[in-house]
């Protein structure tokens, strides 16, 4: 059971926009900005959103984060075949002392 | 350009004891925070521990704390992570990761290739 909650899966067809939605608490996501990461199969996780809505040099501007109390969402508009990947969100958690993640949620471009 | 490479991954027997290291190049090594953080098979990821930029500050995850620690060498830009009493739950892809920054709340930039550990009779 993670501490953020993502849905297990979305998808959508190219050219829409999707969203994916991650839910906290008090101690993660509504105290410490929030991260969002992309892994393909095999290899590793790779950082896509950072302090809530910034992106690192070389991603895409059709990836953005919000973040608004205990929730944030990561949306990707003009969705491609090449986004389909696994997305998880991450933030530190003052509680526990660490860093949690979210269980993930696979995109589907259908 | 940054490089992290982690090695010492392997096949291992429950209650056995592993040391995973991670190289790193192109950086600032003590400048930075360092994790390590973790996928089992099929699973999603979990964080394991952290390590300021000096050393001097550390912390686990629950799952681990006790039995997992963590370590830097700055002069030879090597981040370990020493497991003992390891069990089968451990059996997971072990990841080296840079924070962006050099205290704890920084996001993770950059990934190694990971390393595989296996706890199995």
């Amino acid at each position: 059971q993670s501490v953020l909650t993502q849905p297990p899966s979305a998808s959508g067809t190219p050219g829409q926009r999707v969203t994916i939605s991650c839910s906290g608490s008090s101690s993660n996501i509504a105290s410490n900005t929030m991260n969002w990461y992309q892994q393909f199969p095999g290899t590793a996780p790779k950082l896509l959103i950072y302090g809530d809505n910034q992106r690192p040099s070389g991603v895409p501007d059709r990836f953005s984060g919000s973040k608004s109390g205990t929730s944030a969402s990561l949306a990707i508009s003009g969705l491609q075949s090449e986004d389909e990947a696994d997305y998880y969100c991450a933030a530190w958690d003052d509680s526990l002392n660490g860093w949690v993640f979210g269980g993930g949620t696979k995109l589907t471009v259908l | 350009e940054v490089q992290l490479v982690e090695s010492g991954g392997g096949l291992i027997q429950p209650g056995g004891s592993l040391r995973l290291s991670c190289a790193a190049s192109g950086l600032s090594f003590s400048t930075y925070a360092m994790s390590w953080v973790r996928q089992a098979p099929g699973k999603g990821l979990e964080w394991v521990s952290i390590i300021s930029g000096s050393g001097d500050s550390t912390n686990y995850a629950d799952s681990v704390k006790g039995r997992f620690t963590i370590a830097r060498d700055n002069s030879r830009n090597t981040l370990y992570l020493q497991m003992n009493s390891l069990r089968a739950d451990d059996t997971a892809l072990y990841y080296c990761a840079k924070g962006k920054g050099y205290t704890y709340g920084y996001p993770f930039d950059v990934w190694g290739q990971g390393t595989m550990v296996t706890v199995s009779s």
